[in-house]
């Protein structure tokens, strides 16, 4: 079955350490995006990548990281210099990004990490 | 500035009836909206969406509406089941380019049997 995989589910982090949230998709798309949700907000795109190689900030992108090497992954790093990193991060992907969002091209989610500093 | 607003943080129905979430929005140039499902500990999944050229749209027990004019749209369920309990994310995108999504603070469901 095609997908996403984030890993690890949990993660625990003490302050000053920098932590990289794993995101694998088999769906063959183009489009990877990383965003974050905090209690009570809607999900913050944090980075997205629309083609190997090249990434794109989002509207939170202060204090993360991201690579894009390869097609199927695009990891995350929440570094020391991000104040508040405590959220739950869910990785997305789409098949085509230039191609308008519509029902038969949506955001297909993982099932997401929680972060957690201690 | 949220662009996307769930004012209903939680939401109480009664299984077999009807629920209603809301979801308003500020940007005019929005023309595509969806709703996400998500249940605890999982990643959000698309449940339906509708353009801006149409007022309605209709997938078995769900049905969108929206009204531009307003910049509202919303969410039926009918009827609610068990099942349906979950938290609704609205969102809302603008065509190429960019074609990011952005959305509300979720409303959580509770349907009671």
């Amino acid at each position: 079955d095609g997908g996403i995989t984030q890993s690890p589910k949990y993660l625990f982090r003490k302050e000053g350490q920098n932590v990289t949230l794993s995101c694998e998709q088999n769906l063959n798309h183009d489009a990877m995006y990383w965003y974050r949700q905090d209690p009570g907000q809607g999900l913050r795109l944090i980075y997205y990548s629309q083609i190997v190689n090249d990434f794109q900030k989002g509207d939170i992108a202060e204090g993360y990281s991201v690579s894009r090497e390869k097609k199927e992954s695009f990891p995350l790093t929440v570094t020391s210099a991000q104040k508040n990193p405590t959220a739950f991060y869910l990785c997305a992907s789409k098949k085509d990004p230039l191609v308008p969002i519509s029902g038969a091209n949506v955001l297909t989610f993982g099932a997401g990490s929680r972060l957690t500093v201690l | 500035d949220q662009q996307v607003k769930q004012n209903s943080p939680s939401l109480s129905v009664q299984e077999g009836r009807i629920s209603i979430l809301n979801c308003d929005y500020t940007n005019s140039m929005f023309d595509y909206f969806l709703w996400y499902k998500k249940y605890p500990a999982e990643g959000p999944t698309f449940l339906i969406s509708i353009s801006s050229i149409k007022d309605k749209n209709e997938d078995g027990r769900f049905t969108v509406f929206l009204n531009k004019s307003a910049k509202h749209l919303s969410l039926h369920i009918v009827p609610s089941q068990p099942g349906d309990s979950a938290v609704y994310f609205c969102a809302a995108s603008v065509s190429p380019p960019g074609n990011m999504l952005t959305f509300g603070g979720g409303t959580r469901l509770m349907v009671k049997p």
